[in-house]
């Protein structure tokens, strides 16, 4: 089955700045790729997310890159602010049969420092 | 819409006993599943269903049944709870179509310890 692999799995960064988070996928029929956040004791929220076909897509502060031929995505996040703090999870499902269930990364801790 | 909604909250159970978790979505979302995140991780998918009448396991199964007799509800039974399932229970709906995907909307989650 898929496999998607996070990292970092810690994330300090002043206020201002910039965070990268990345993920890759192990199937290459995975065909659309969210992003969740969650705060603690919450439930997992979608900030944004990706099909297949296109290559970037982009939120205001957020934005998602694609790279299917290295099966791997990423999740950028420009000018944070401390309530950006949070976990935040890829995930990549199987599109068009099947259980198209998401399979989650283990999670990115982000801790933005004012 | 309500949306997804989880009951109970918060359980405690001891070892050897049994519970449903309840989840009910009013959505008319065709596909649901049942999740489990321990503590620092991701979400583990435990069994899912495509509609009502057809469910099917997820990767990690055993030791949860699961029933969907119509489109709203998806409960998940614990038979013999045992402490590795001290865990927190999410379920999720989404509407899939035969081309596209749409947004997965999660439940507020059940905080479950077994002791």
């Amino acid at each position: 089955g898929e496999n998607v692999e996070q990292h970092p799995s810690t994330l300090s960064v002043q206020e201002g700045d910039s965070a990268v988070i990345k993920c890759t996928y192990s199937d290459s029929a995975s065909n659309y790729f969210p992003w969740y956040k969650q705060e603690l004791g919450k439930r997992p929220q979608l900030i944004i997310d990706i099909r297949s076909n296109v290559g970037e897509k982009k939120d205001q502060r957020i934005a998602v890159t694609l790279n299917k031929t290295a099966k791997h995505f990423s999740l950028h996040i420009t000018e944070t602010q401390p309530e950006d703090s949070a976990v935040y999870f890829c995930a990549a499902s199987i599109g068009d049969t099947g259980r198209r269930a998401l399979t989650f990364g283990s999670g990115t801790r982000l801790q933005v420092q004012p | 819409n309500a949306g997804v909604t989880q009951t109970p909250k918060f359980r405690i159970l001891k070892i050897g006993q049994s519970m449903t978790l309840q989840c009910a979505q009013d959505m008319n979302h065709n596909y649901m599943y049942w999740y489990r995140q321990d503590p620092g991780m991701g979400l583990k998918l435990i069994y899912y269903s495509v509609g009502a009448g057809i469910t099917d396991k997820g990767e990690v199964p055993n030791g949860y049944n699961v029933s969907r007799s119509t489109t709203e509800y998806f409960p998940l039974r614990l038979e013999l709870a045992a402490p590795s399932q001290t865990s927190v229970y999410f379920c999720a709906s989404r509407l899939l179509r035969d081309r596209g995907d749409n947004e997965q909307f999660f439940g507020p989650g059940t905080r479950l310890t077994v002791l």
